[in-house]
């Protein structure tokens, strides 16, 4: 069925390294990709997305990559602080009113 | 605050027992979304409502789930005869009427979460 897949499901680098998480999605209609972050405890935000006409976007430490023939996106953030852990979702639209939620990817940065 | 609230944050009730859950999403926001997260798993779509018509449901929202948005602005979500199987973070969103999950960006509140004993 239509699902996004999302990988690694932990992932520990050390403070200053980059961290790269990536997805996976089976409908090519989807045009609309969102990541959030969510703290322990706090609601999911976005941090960044990018639509399928673009292939790379990005805001300061965080990017995100799209690869529409291959219908996978990547989240990279690079020098990476103890404030960047949280669990990471990525997401893709499926229809016009539903959005897919990847599992997550539970990110450590140890100081 | 002027995000989206939920109330109540947390619930815990014994199986069978009806639990109802509210949303009130950002003023100007008249796309409004409820998502059910389990533990180590992303948020999972169960309904959209623009204004206050409910124009999707997921195939997740058995019968015993209904939601309401009377008047467009605040939504109630409601479980009937509460299963184990049921406890999970309910969440709510909203999008601006050009937002939402093919355009924009959705708001989440900080969910209710429900322990059915």
């Amino acid at each position: 069925g239509e699902n996004v897949e999302q990988h690694p499901s932990t992932l520990s680098v050390q403070e200053g390294d980059s961290a790269v998480i990536k997805c996976t999605y089976s409908d090519s209609a989807s045009n609309y990709f969102p990541w959030y972050k969510q703290e322990l405890g706090k609601r999911p935000q976005l941090i960044i997305d990018i639509r399928s006409n673009v292939g790379e976007k990005k805001d300061q430490r965080i990017a995100v990559t799209l690869n529409k023939t291959a219908k996978h996106f990547s989240l990279h953030i690079t020098e990476t602080q103890p404030e960047d852990s949280a669990v990471y979702f990525c997401a893709a639209s499926f229809g016009p009113n539903d959005m897919r939620f990847g599992a997550g990817t539970r990110l450590t940065v140890k100081p | 605050d002027t995000g989206v609230s939920q109330d109540p944050r947390h619930k815990i009730t014994k199986r069978g027992q009806n639990v109802t859950f509210r949303c009130d999403p950002i003023s100007e926001h008249n796309r409004l979304y409820w998502y059910r997260q389990t533990l180590g798993q992303g948020p999972e779509f169960l309904t959209y409502f623009q204004n206050e018509a409910q124009l999707e449901k997921s195939r997740l929202l058995s019968d015993r789930f209904s939601a309401e948005r009377p008047k467009g602005s605040f939504s109630t979500l409601e479980i009937q005869r509460t299963e184990q199987g049921d406890s999970a973070m309910y969440l709510c969103a909203s999008s601006s009427p050009t937002g939402g999950p093919n355009t924009g960006e959705l708001f989440f509140g900080e969910g209710s979460r429900l322990t059915v004993l």
